[in-house]
């Protein structure tokens, strides 16, 4: 029964790849994110989307791309993958009538 | 955009110990979340917590919208506590949080 979930959990790669994580949450949702942990722990938003709305931070490569096949689920697409992108990502969710987010269990990123 | 600090950055506790961490934010918001992230990095809700006060067990949080700022006190501190709080804040259209630097935790037996 969880609640928002993220595939795969660890994800090595080479400098150049492209690769995507996957995100569905079963909460019936209608507006999904994507934030991006460093190595310090800080965390930064990366994405708001819902099915009327996409909002980008300004500060996300435009490598980066989410794409959602319906309202349960949120992919983050990258392209070629680059060392500073390494970092666990996280995907949640919320309700369009309130604003309380639940967060993914994370991805962790490595790129060699 | 707006800014979140939290302090104090690390705190080190004896079990049983009571702290009260802080977090000071810049600007009106309609989202404060507390969440506490584990030692296997999972980020858990603490308090969904905009205004007012809110207590769960242990925790508790209090927000003063009007005077930008919000306390998460923890009682009794066991070990299972240590980790990181992150409080994070939203104000914007798309309700994307700004998070805090988060407090560090270290509650020892």
């Amino acid at each position: 029964d969880t609640a928002v979930s993220q595939t795969p959990k660890y994800l090595v790669t080479q400098m150049g790849n492209d690769k995507s994580i996957k995100c569905e949450q079963n909460l019936g949702h209608d507006t999904m994110y994507w934030y991006k942990q460093d190595s310090k722990k800080f965390l930064k938003i990366m994405f708001s989307y819902n099915n009327k709305e996409l909002i980008i931070n300004e500060t996300v490569p435009n490598r980066f791309s989410p794409k959602s096949p319906d309202k349960a689920h949120l992919n983050l697409h990258i392209n070629s993958l680059e060392l500073g992108d390494s970092a666990v990502y996280f995907c949640a969710s919320s309700r369009a009538s309130d604003y309380e987010q639940f967060f993914g269990p994370g991805t962790r990123l490595t790129v060699l | 955009g707006i800014q979140v600090e939290q302090s104090p950055p690390d705190l080190i506790l004896q079990e049983g110990a009571n702290s009260t961490l802080r977090c000071n934010f810049s600007d009106s918001v309609n989202n404060l979340q507390w969440f506490h992230q584990n030692p296997w990095g999972q980020l858990i809700n603490l308090f969904y917590i905009p205004s007012g006060t809110k207590q769960n067990g242990r925790l508790s949080a209090t927000t003063v919208a009007t005077e930008r700022y919000s306390l998460l006190y923890i009682s009794s501190s066991q070990t299972t506590d240590s980790g990181v709080y992150f409080c994070a804040v939203g104000s914007n259209a798309g309700n994307m949080l700004t998070f805090g630097g988060g407090t560090r935790l270290m509650v020892k037996p």
